[in-house]
């Protein structure tokens, strides 16, 4: 079956200071993979997606994410947290086979503490 | 450029009864796909309109049906509401049907009482 793990429900942390997101999938077909940011009362904005190629991929707002195939992960790293990255964050996974059907995660939620 | 539009933004309806929800897609996108997103929850694919036919569906009841017309608006159509069916109902658009990469558009908020 078809899953992604987010298994950070909640993240702090202080303004300026490192992040890292995790997300783990489970999927049959060689995967795309994609982070989404969403905030209160919104619809989701694409930060990244890995297609293919270099595993390790940049996004936009700072954001860069690595594909690792054999953990079968694609954790979500920032350098320097802001305050307006507070917002949840969704791991999602794809495949050509499956046309635009994507799988989610349950989402982090990601608050910066000044 | 306008991006993936939704309305309404929210409403409320009671049990049994019926909704329909309507999305324009980004311009120059030709897919439309559906997701349901229960609080505290990611979203979930209902299903994804090409060419007006219903080309993907996910795990969802008959009860969730939809239309995709000429101009590539689509539209959700929910019977016999639950209180399950509460939930944020995104539209997300795309050029073609594989290519994975979604726009969404600020979603449709159902309250079902």
């Amino acid at each position: 079956a078809q899953s992604v793990t987010q298994p950070d429900i909640h993240i702090t942390v202080s303004e300026g200071a490192s992040l890292e997101l995790r997300c783990n999938y489970s999927y049959g077909a060689t995967p795309y993979l994609f982070w989404y940011v969403q905030s209160p009362g919104q619809g989701l904005q694409l930060l990244l997606k890995y297609f293919s190629g270099d595993t390790l991929v940049q996004g936009i707002k700072g954001f860069e994410a690595e594909f690792k195939r054999s953990q079968s992960s694609f954790n979500l790293r920032k350098p320097s947290v802001h305050w307006s990255d507070a917002a949840e964050y969704f791991c999602a996974v794809g495949a050509w086979e499956y046309g635009n059907k994507l799988v989610f995660g349950a989402g982090t939620i990601l608050r910066v503490k000044s | 450029d306008a991006g993936v539009t939704q309305s309404p933004t929210h409403l409320i309806k009671t049990r049994g009864q019926q909704v329909t929800l309507r999305c324009s897609p980004k311009s120059g996108h030709d897919t439309v796909s559906w997701y349901q997103q229960a609080l505290g929850q990611g979203p979930q694919f209902i299903f994804q309109y090409y060419e007006e036919e219903e080309r993907q569906r996910g795990n969802f009841p008959d009860r969730f049906s939809g239309h995709q017309f000429p101009n590539y608006s689509s539209e959700l159509n929910v019977n016999a509401l639950l209180l399950g069916d509460s939930a944020l109902y995104l539209c997300a658009s795309s050029f073609g049907v594989n290519t994975g990469e979604l726009f969404f558009g600020e979603g449709s908020r159902l309250t079902v009482l």
